[in-house]
């Protein structure tokens, strides 16, 4: 199976901060990878997928990149309503797995 | 709309069954590949199963076995047979759509609770 390992596992911020979380395959997974975001009680949503294209409805202030098998997720400017945790997910190969999650907090 | 309304969850004891429903409105569930993912409390996300629109069926090795999932098309509702339930399988689960030719969940329910526990 390949893992997804999320780093850091949770990040105090304040409005208007830049934020960037980071997700690493054990694997090469080309750029099959997505970003969901998950607010208490709530299913997750998609943000980003094929670790660069943003989900329409998204806002631009959310970007993805790759670089070999690390990703990132950053916020430019984080607002009250990206309080939340955020997790990463492989679709290159069965069983899809996902991140262990990276809570972002207000500081 | 679009969406997806799970039920059927509850507290069940180690070694029974439940079956999870999730009803599909806005859409066909028959031409997409319908999957459950579970999240066990304060924890992160797992795969569990899906159904493709053939009707070919997969299971993460932690279900296989115990857990069968299908659909009934003329209602737009797929389900989740869990038999031989541990206490480990506590968790809320969810139902969610493939994106349509990438293996991304562009669409999920609220999710439904399911306790495992004597």
């Amino acid at each position: 199976d390949i893992q997804m390992t999320q780093s850091p596992s949770s990040v105090s911020a304040s409005v208007g901060d830049r934020v960037t979380i980071t997700c690493r395959a054990s694997q090469g997974i080309s750029s099959w990878l997505a970003w969901y975001q998950q607010k208490p009680g709530k299913a997750p949503k998609l943000l980003i997928y094929t670790a660069s294209s943003l989900q329409s409805g998204v806002p631009s202030r959310f970007s993805g990149s790759r670089s070999g098998t690390d990703f990132s997720l950053t916020i430019s400017s984080l607002q009250p309503e990206d309080f939340a945790t955020y997790y990463c997910q492989q679709a290159n190969s069965f069983p899809l797995t996902f991140g262990g999650g990276t809570k972002v907090e207000i500081k | 709309e679009v969406q997806l309304v799970e039920s059927g969850g509850g507290v069940v004891q180690p070694g029974g069954s439940l079956r999870l429903s999730c009803a599909a409105s806005g859409f066909t569930v028959s031409s997409n590949y319908m999957n459950w993912v579970r999240q066990a409390p304060g924890k992160g996300l797992e795969w569990v199963s899906v159904i493709y629109s053939d009707g070919d069926t997969y299971y993460a090795d932690s279900v296989k076995g115990r857990f069968t999932i299908s659909r009934d098309n003329s209602k737009s509702t797929l389900y989740l047979q869990m038999n031989s339930l541990r206490p480990e399988d506590t968790a809320v689960y969810y139902c969610a759509r493939r994106w349509p030719s990438n293996w991304y969940f562009d669409l999920w329910g609220r999710g439904t609770l399911v306790t495992v526990s004597s």
